[in-house]
């Protein structure tokens, strides 16, 4: 069965220390892996598009990053408003549409 | 104004209760979509809708049913709400022309609580 998988679940740092994000997948014919971002009470926001292995895309403090197993996502000294819920999703081909599967997020504090 | 407008924002019922929960969006997409977003789990797809005339079973879509009332409308309904519906909704929208780049605009969220 397709999954995808984050981690670790919640992870605090302090301003400026940098960190990675997991987020690991398993689905055959991969057509792309999305990072969203999703502060408190707010609906997700799209960050970025990875379609294969070696892609690199960055915003500001973030580098998201893809393997032919994973993606990670990068944080470079980050700042106290990065914090948030970062989720991963990829698309599934179920009945002839893609829908897309989604990792259950990875909760970022960033203490000042 | 927020381009996806989901009401109600938060709402409160019995079990039994027939609920609506209704998604607007001013930006002209034919593609829309309500999931489902429990603690610990992944977002969850309810139904889709290509254009009005084509609605689709997503993943979790026992219980639940939908109407595509104009391109910019979608509404999601609990005909007989149990508490294991308790949980926080989105409506989210996706232009056709790109389908594969998973590049959806979600409202707000509806947090619905069945007591």
């Amino acid at each position: 069965e397709d999954q995808v998988t984050q981690s670790p679940e919640a992870l605090r740092l302090q301003e400026g220390e940098s960190s990675s994000l997991n987020c690991s997948y398993t689905v055959s014919g991969l057509r792309g892996l999305f990072w969203y971002r999703q502060d408190p009470g707010k609906g997700p926001e799209f960050l970025f598009t990875l379609y294969s292995a070696g892609e690199e895309k960055e915003k500001e403090r973030l580098k998201a990053t893809l393997t032919k197993k994973e993606s990670f996502l990068h944080i470079t000294a980050p700042k106290p408003e990065d914090s948030a819920t970062y989720l991963c999703a990829v698309p599934q081909l179920v009945d002839s549409n893609y829908q897309l599967i989604w990792g259950a997020g990875t909760k970022l504090i960033i203490k000042p | 104004d927020a381009d996806v407008t989901q009401t109600p924002r938060n709402r409160i019922t019995k079990t039994g209760k027939r609920i609506m929960l209704e998604c607007s969006q001013t930006k002209g997409h034919d593609r829309m979509y309500w999931y489902r977003q429990d603690p610990g789990l992944g977002l969850r797809l309810i139904y889709y809708s290509f254009d009005v005339k084509d609605i689709n079973k997503g993943e979790i879509s026992d219980g639940y049913s939908v109407s595509r009332q104009a391109q910019a409308k979608f509404s999601l309904s609990l005909e007989s709400a149990i508490p294991n519906q308790t949980a926080l909704y989105f409506c989210a929208t996706s232009d056709a022309g790109t389908d594969d780049t998973g590049e959806l605009f979600f409202g707000e969220g509806s947090r619905l609580t069945v007591l």
